[in-house]
């Protein structure tokens, strides 16, 4: 079946302007999950959306950064005034419930962001 | 907070040799402990994991024991190939109830040549 999708695959976009990458999920799949990779970070968390649930949104870096899922399925990572140091791969993942710690994240493929 | 150490890369090898990578961790609460690979131009995908201790996770001839005792989940492979290289992390996962978030490790960069 299809995997997580993400787009655009790469995204290149001057400092000051906003952005939106998106993402979706596995059909079926109720938890959605945002990371970055950068050089600088490695990999990290930036949000859970669990259902119908409040996201967790304890690892944004800034209020710069904001993220919807809309009808339980599709998510929007919005950065607005994006900086240099936002230059990084965002990677979407999903899993099934997100209920328990042993389940496995599915990643999309990524959307490589440069700022310049 | 929850972390996850690993050996700095780049790791050489010659084709079949044996493959170690250190992983250990840290966490507040019991995790689970995965390791995804990342293939040259290709997303993250899981290799395998475990849920508990002492747990065997194993996948394309790669394995990897959860040993609590020492907080450590080492990857090994008893004989490398070409296509085995690729960037390796180490993730725990300790549901906390807000979530199932991954703690990753720094990832390791694996070549392997002929």
């Amino acid at each position: 079946g299809a995997g997580v999708s993400q787009s655009p695959s790469n995204k290149v976009t001057e400092k000051g302007k906003d952005v939106e990458l998106r993402c979706d999920p596995i059909s079926g799949h109720t938890a959605l999950y945002w990371y970055r990779q950068s050089l600088g970070q490695g990999l990290e968390f930036l949000i859970y959306f669990q259902g119908n649930s409040a996201p967790d949104k304890s690892g944004l870096p800034s209020d710069r950064f904001s993220a919807e899922r809309t009808g339980g399925s599709v998510s929007t990572l919005t950065i607005q005034r994006t900086q240099q140091e936002d230059s990084a791969v965002y990677l979407c993942a999903s899993s099934p419930f997100g209920g328990g710690r042993q389940e496995t994240q599915y990643f999309g493929p990524g959307t490589r962001l440069l700022v310049l | 907070g929850d972390s996850v150490t690993q050996m700095e890369g780049p790791v050489t090898l010659s084709e079949e040799a044996f493959l170690t990578i250190n992983c250990t961790y840290t966490a507040t609460g019991y995790p689970s402990l995965f390791w995804y690979v990342q293939y040259p131009g290709e997303g993250l995908q899981l290799l395998l994991k475990a849920t508990k201790a002492d747990d065997k996770g194993s996948n394309k001839g790669f394995e990897a024991t959860y040993r609590k005792e020492t907080t450590s989940f080492h990857l090994e492979k008893g004989s490398v190939q070409v296509s085995d290289s690729a960037v390796y992390f180490c993730a725990l996962s300790a549901y906390t109830g807000g979530g199932n978030k991954l703690t990753f490790g720094t990832g390791t960069q694996l070549k392997v040549e002929l």
